[in-house]
């Protein structure tokens, strides 16, 4: 049973084009949500992160907006660069707890 | 300063046989995670330490895994009669006391085949 789904494996974007990338969960009891950025041959890095007090959280060329209704998440890369190049990862948890459910990741290329 | 370092990177090893994968964590950090993520899978959470409470082993897929952590710093996962369904990415993390939920901080990262 995945709780936290990213349906698109990849997706390609030209350089100075936004970048959508999109994440689902099915468990209400999630109430922080978070995206990592994972390089080959590295670990993964946390990016940027959302409480479900919120809809959006910005930092700097990332946005995450969370629309708790449709219980989705979206991370939005504008303007997007060939170093963003990676795979994407959303987790999920829920306050309090300290396991993190991990989505399967989405590879974005960005296309000079 | 140091990050997460995890030892070997790439272990290649035969059906039936034990491993061991090491994990060192950054200093001080008392919360430390194991994952493993197979080809085309999520990350999939192990087993998790903090401090000097009972590890929570919940997401051990079997009884021929396991894990310590010595001295509340470096951490082994052990695979006994590893089978092939084990080749994957094993990964660790450690996270600060108090540190915010985001802020896990990952090692590179095992690779372990299974022939």
């Amino acid at each position: 049973d995945q709780q936290v789904k990213q349906n698109s494996p990849s997706l390609s974007v030209q350089e100075g084009r936004i970048s959508i990338l999109n994440c689902d969960y099915t468990n209400s009891m999630f109430d922080y949500f978070l995206w990592y950025k994972k390089y080959p041959a590295e670990g993964p890095t946390f990016l940027i992160s959302i409480s479900s007090i919120k809809d959006k959280n910005e930092d700097g060329r990332f946005t995450v907006f969370l629309n708790k209704s449709a219980k989705h998440l979206s991370l939005h890369i504008v303007p997007s660069q060939p170093g963003d190049s990676a795979v994407y990862f959303c987790a999920a948890c829920t306050s309090g707890t300290y396991k993190y459910i991990f989505g399967t990741g989405t590879r974005l290329k960005v296309l000079a | 300063g140091a990050g997460v370092s995890q030892s070997p990177s790439n272990k290649v090893t035969e059906k039936g046989k034990d491993v061991e994968l090491r994990c060192d964590p950054i200093s001080g950090h008392t919360a430390l995670y194991w994952y493993r993520q197979s080809l085309g899978q999520g990350l999939e959470f192990l087993i998790y330490f903090q401090g000097n409470s009972a590890p929570d082993k919940s997401g051990l897929p079997s009884d021929r895994f396991s894990a310590e952590r010595t001295g509340g710093s470096v951490s082994t996962l052990t695979i006994q009669r590893t089978q092939q369904e084990d080749s994957a990415v094993y990964l660790c993390a450690s996270r600060p006391t108090g540190g915010a939920l985001g802020e896990q901080y990952f090692g590179p990262g095992t690779r372990l085949t299974v022939t």
